[in-house]
């Protein structure tokens, strides 16, 4: 089974830090992606990977960057963090085939107070 | 560009009654097309996924879905609901144009005893 782990599954943050959320894929899959969940809004796309040390925004990637330095690792940065940045965030992963299915992480909850 | 509406933000169900969630999406040619659900506290899980073939597919935990092009749908359905289907269900759509997985914004369930 594909597992995907996400470093924390809350976290609790100031305003204006610099926030760090990790993500581990162990079945090698090439694609690698961060949304984000909000009641009412769904699953947005903040950025995603096709491979090590490629990267694309997605829908609302501002305030957001991304590092993949290595296949397996996928990491969200929050360069300085805003109250608008509270949410739960997902981290998927897939092989390198379009209709191959996303395969998620538990989330992490972040407050931003 | 890729859209997807699931028109109903809550359903409210009770158990052992039937259960239909509704997915519409928006794309000229057929998409790939897929069913997760999201219990509480816990990341996305497949159900099921369409891309070509048989336009009723069977998933996991006793749900199917139907394909149908002319009203560019693909409803979740299950015969009878259990009350551990309450979650949240999320229908996606990638096609061939983005490649990337593009979510509803999710149809609530409650079961009522």
């Amino acid at each position: 089974d594909v597992k995907v782990t996400q470093s924390s599954r809350y976290l609790v943050k100031r305003t204006g830090e610099k926030v760090f959320l990790e993500c581990v894929q162990d079945m090698d899959h090439e694609n690698m992606f961060w949304y984000r969940q909000d009641p009412g809004l769904g699953l947005r796309l903040i950025y995603f990977s096709y491979d090590v040390k490629m990267k694309e925004k997605g829908d609302i990637p501002e305030g957001y960057s991304v590092s993949r330095e290595k296949k397996e690792r996928f990491s969200l940065i929050l360069e300085s963090a805003s109250t608008n940045q509270t949410s739960m965030y997902l981290c998927a992963s897939r092989k390198d085939n379009i209709n191959s299915p996303l395969h998620f992480g538990n989330g992490t909850r972040l407050t931003v107070t | 560009a890729q859209s997807v509406t699931q028109p109903d933000i809550h359903i409210t169900v009770s158990e052992g009654a039937s259960l239909e969630l509704r997915c519409n999406y928006s794309y000229g040619a057929t998409p790939y097309l897929f069913w997760y659900v999201q219990s509480p506290g816990q990341g996305l899980q497949l159900l099921l996924k369409y891309f070509s073939g048989d336009t009723l597919v069977q998933g996991i935990k006793g749900f199917e879905a139907e394909f149908k092009r002319s009203q560019s749908s693909f409803n979740l359905r299950k015969p009878s609901v259990h009350l551990s289907d309450a979650a949240e269900y999320l229908c996606a759509v990638v096609t061939g144009g983005s490649y990337i997985p593009t979510f509803g914004r999710g149809t609530s369930l409650i079961v009522h005893p």
